[in-house]
């Protein structure tokens, strides 16, 4: 099983619609969690932290299930600028090697 | 503001041909990391500096070598360059790097095609 486990789409949603995508991660000691987006042909850009309490940022909202091992991301009103692909980013612990990315999952919002 | 700038943008080598990436970063951050890209597999870990003066091999360190020149710069090496090295390149920095809630800052990325 790999460490972090994503669909890696496409999810093809129309603009307004909301898009939720999933992310598991084996280890339970996993410590930290992000969402990066990633625009095609460009560098992974953090879109967000993921917090036990779950967190929001505008349209974007994180949630964290450790019983279950994923986190969410859920995305409301989709915009076309918001076609990228999203990374699942997990930290199973203190140490540099122990960040590890998802496949990432694509997103493209049609008109 | 540049973050992490890293160069080139595009190479082509033939096998056997060496070539180093440059990445340099205005942050001040202290670590420092070599990522690549390949399809159907996250970003994963070549080389990383935890702070100026150090560097530690990541997930997948053959073939390549690594310089940590100053804080702000980190060079990777290809010696001998193979098929299997087509990917694309991130240099990327983090201000406390091993801490458990490090936010990476990537460059723009290096498109290495070897022939």
């Amino acid at each position: 099983r790999k460490e972090v486990e994503q669909d890696p789409g496409p999810f093809n949603v129309p603009e307004g619609a909301t898009v939720a995508f999933n992310c598991t991660y084996s280890n339970s000691a996993s410590q930290s969690f992000f969402w990066y987006r990633q625009d095609c042909r460009k560098e992974p850009k953090l879109l967000m932290s993921v917090y036990s309490s779950g967190n929001e940022d505008g349209r974007f909202t994180a949630q964290l299930n450790r019983a279950s091992q994923y986190i969410s991301l859920l995305i409301r009103d989709s915009k076309l600028s918001d076609s990228a692909t999203y990374l699942c980013v997990v930290n199973i612990g203190r140490g540099y090697q122990k960040v590890t990315f998802g496949i990432g999952t694509k997103l493209q919002v049609i008109p | 503001n540049a973050g992490v700038t890293q160069t080139p943008k595009f190479q082509v080598l033939k096998t056997g041909q060496s070539m180093t990436l440059q990445c340099a970063q205005d942050m001040n951050h202290n670590s420092m990391y070599w990522y690549r890209q390949d399809p159907g597999m996250g970003l994963r870990l070549i080389y990383y500096s935890a702070s100026e003066g150090t560097t530690d091999k990541g997930e997948v360190p053959n073939g390549y070598n690594v310089s940590r020149l100053n804080k702000r710069e980190f060079s990777l090496r290809l010696e001998s360059a193979a098929p299997s090295q087509t990917s694309v390149y991130f240099c990327a920095s983090s201000e406390f790097g091993g801490t458990d809630n490090e936010k990476l800052f990537f460059g723009s990325g290096t498109q290495l095609s070897v022939l």
